[in-house]
């Protein structure tokens, strides 16, 4: 019974490049979410998606990053043209029904990304 | 003013100490409570719920004042392995988000 998978572990990616983190929610889950943790903070929202569809992308900058969680296959948080201030662990979690604070969020072991 | 705020630390306790974190939450709307447990460089994983009439798992007791908006974590007779970063957590009333605090960083000396 695997938890929620993330990959790649470590990313690093050169200014300009583009990075792409995929979340296999765990086996059941139809509720995926994105967290970002920059050094020595807290987690911060970024996007709540279901199936096929964008629930709540409250925390999402404006540009360059987008995300998705198609029919078939892992959610995946694109990160166009990175910047330094991009590197952060990004972590995914993912819950049976809409969580609401009643149904926990399991989370991922996270990928962190460095942009050299 | 944060949505969630608690004190970083760290805290420095010797083990078998009792240590306590508070943490203050800003939005009268939130609706639950958690504290999460967090080990240096993983995901953060759910301690305990946190409910008004509080609550207690093993060594560790949860309180909530939903007046003062005030969260508590007390950790009785504290082992080594308790060394973490403790994050509270609470959750909007009509909202899917967890918001975080920035965490309090806990270290058990022998």
């Amino acid at each position: 019974n695997a938890g929620v998978m993330q990959n790649p572990r470590h990313l690093v990616r050169r200014r300009g490049q583009e990075a792409r983190l995929r979340c296999s929610p765990m086996k059941g889950h139809s509720h995926v979410y994105w967290y970002r943790q920059l050094p020595e903070e807290g987690l911060k929202f970024m996007v709540y998606l279901q199936k096929e569809n964008i629930i709540d992308e409250s925390g999402m900058p404006k540009e360059r990053f987008s995300a998705e969680f198609p029919k078939e296959g892992p959610s995946i948080l694109r990160i166009q043209q990175v910047v330094r201030g991009d590197s952060a662990a990004y972590f995914c979690a993912s819950s049976l029904y809409p969580s609401g604070g009643t149904y926990e969020q399991y989370f991922g072991p996270g990928t962190r990304l460095t942009v050299t | 003013r944060k949505e969630v705020e608690q004190d970083p630390g760290p805290f420095n306790v010797p083990e078998g100490a009792t240590v306590a974190f508070n943490c203050t939450y800003s939005n009268s709307a939130s609706q639950s409570f958690f504290w999460y447990r967090q080990d240096c460089r993983k995901e953060p994983k759910l301690l305990m719920s946190v409910y008004s009439s509080g609550n207690e798992d093993g060594r560790f007791t949860a309180q909530l004042n939903r007046a003062s908006q005030y969260i508590s974590l007390l950790i009785r007779d504290s082992k080594l392995s308790d060394s973490a970063t403790y994050l509270c957590v609470v959750n909007i009333q009509g909202a899917q988000k967890l918001v975080f605090g920035q965490g309090t960083r806990l270290t058990i000396n022998p």
